[in-house]
């Protein structure tokens, strides 16, 4: 199966702190997404990402939240202020319109 | 918006069962994916299948469509399967529903 990468695996940061989650999707795929999953909980769709800008976003994606491709390879999502409702596992996604989204192993994020 | 429902919430099987997991919707979709999510926090896809009925190895889907339900089967269960799995719909667009998902445990 492709293989989508995230990096930290892991992360801890304090209330109020920016973080900058990072994923590196296939090559050849044309759509990102993220989602987060809070413990226990469905996993919810925050934003896709097609032609460097935002296509869809939910209301999860509020100011706080921002997406990028800075280089045309990682594609991150930024959370500029963190709350504690924030740590959650965070998930990138590949793939295409109407087509089989490939994840990554997330990152998770604890936030203190 | 769309509803995502799925059946059962929890299922305890014995090793060499077979199960049938079914998820429903509540508005047409252009797209509906199976995933596993394993203990370790993965989500692997196992289906795409808007419509019609796929196989892999002892796992299969079907989707039908206008009845707005699609059904998937895991045949010979193995403690391996153990684990969520969910049913993700796209009412159309770019945004992916999931329902709550049924969580698995196979005993040996």
């Amino acid at each position: 199966e492709p293989e989508v990468t995230q990096t930290p695996s892991h992360q801890v940061t304090q209330m109020g702190q920016e973080v900058i989650l990072r994923c590196v999707p296939i090559s050849n795929h044309l759509y990102f997404y993220w989602y987060r999953q809070i413990l226990g909980q469905k996993v919810e769709f925050l934003v896709s990402f097609y032609n460097n800008e935002i296509s869809e976003k939910s209301e999860i994606f509020d100011d706080q939240f921002s997406v990028e491709r800075p280089d045309g390879s990682n594609f991150t999502l930024k959370i500029r202020s963190t709350k504690l409702e924030d740590s959650a596992m965070y998930f990138c996604a590949a793939g295409g319109l109407a087509q089989t989204q490939y994840f990554g192993p997330g990152t998770r994020l604890l936030v203190l | 918006g769309i509803q995502v429902e799925q059946s059962p919430p929890d299922l305890i099987l014995q090793e060499g069962a077979n199960s049938t997991l079914r998820c429903n919707f509540s508005d047409s979709v252009n797209n509906l994916q199976w995933f596993h999510q394993n203990p370790w926090g993965q989500l692997i896809n196992l289906f795409y299948i808007p419509s019609g009925t796929k196989q892999n190895g002892r796992l299969s889907a079907t989707t039908v469509a206008t009845e707005r339900y699609s059904l998937l089967y895991i045949s010979s269960s193995q403690t391996t399967d153990s684990g969520v799995y969910f049913c993700a719909v796209s009412p159309g667009g770019f945004k992916t529903i999931f329902g709550a998902g049924t969580r698995l445990f196979v005993k040996a």
